[in-house]
């Protein structure tokens, strides 16, 4: 089945370590996102990509880096430089950003601080 | 600047009609969205619409009045499972054609 697929499904970080939260997509989709939540609160915007090899900062970029060296592929660093990173982070894709068709989404990381 | 504002919480009784509203400033409007999110999970997608008007897709339908800024979400015969929390999001030009989130409605459903 096409979807896409997000990995671990939870996370625990330790002070001053940087973690990589994985995100794999089969549909074939162009622009791929990475969201923030925290609770009680609406999706904010971190990065987006949207072709291979280009991303632009969302919103709340600081603390974060992506990479898109792959259609299928968009991973989320967390790095030590993020100093509240502790939220529920979820991917999505779309298959072009103007698209009147809504944005997939993975099933989501739950990051904590240990 | 971009703004979406929506009910905190609501309250309904099973069987019962409700009704979410959402509004939003914007410039440059180009489509608005709900979802349905259960607590600890992805949201999923319920409607979208970029005409004023009415989309109706079963027990559930959307309205959009771009004048006004103005969209609800509309429940009919609700469902114990229909307790959930309901997310709109508008894209615009001002916000770069990036969805901007509304923080969402709680909405619970009582026997």
């Amino acid at each position: 089945d096409g979807g896409i697929t997000q990995s671990p499904k939870y996370l625990f970080r330790k002070e001053g370590q940087n973690v990589t939260l994985s995100c794999e997509q089969n549909l074939n989709h162009d622009a791929m996102y990475w969201y923030r939540q925290d609770p009680g609160q609406g999706l904010r915007l971190i990065y987006y990509s949207q072709i291979v090899n280009d991303f632009q900062k969302g919103d709340i970029a600081e603390g974060y880096s992506v990479s898109r060296e792959k259609k299928e592929s968009f991973p989320l660093t967390v790095t030590s430089a993020q100093k509240n990173p502790t939220a529920f982070y979820l991917c999505a894709s779309i298959s072009g950003a103007l698209s009147n068709q809504p944005q997939h989404f993975g099933d989501g990381t739950r990051l904590s601080i240990l | 600047g971009q703004n979406i504002d929506q009910p905190t919480e609501m309250t309904a009784t099973e069987g019962a009609i409700v009704q979410i509203n959402c509004t939003y400033q914007t410039s440059g409007f180009n489509g608005l969205f709900w979802y349905q999110q259960h607590a600890g999970e992805a949201p999923t997608f319920l409607s979208y619409n970029v005409l004023d008007g009415l989309e109706e897709k079963g027990r559930f339908s959307s309205f959009l009045s771009r004048s006004k800024g103005y969209s609800y979400l509309l429940l009919k015969e609700l469902q114990m499972k229909d307790s959930a929390s309901y997310l709109c999001a508008v894209r615009a030009r001002d916000s770069n054609y990036q969805l901007i989130w509304g923080a969402g409605t709680k909405l619970i459903i009582k026997p």
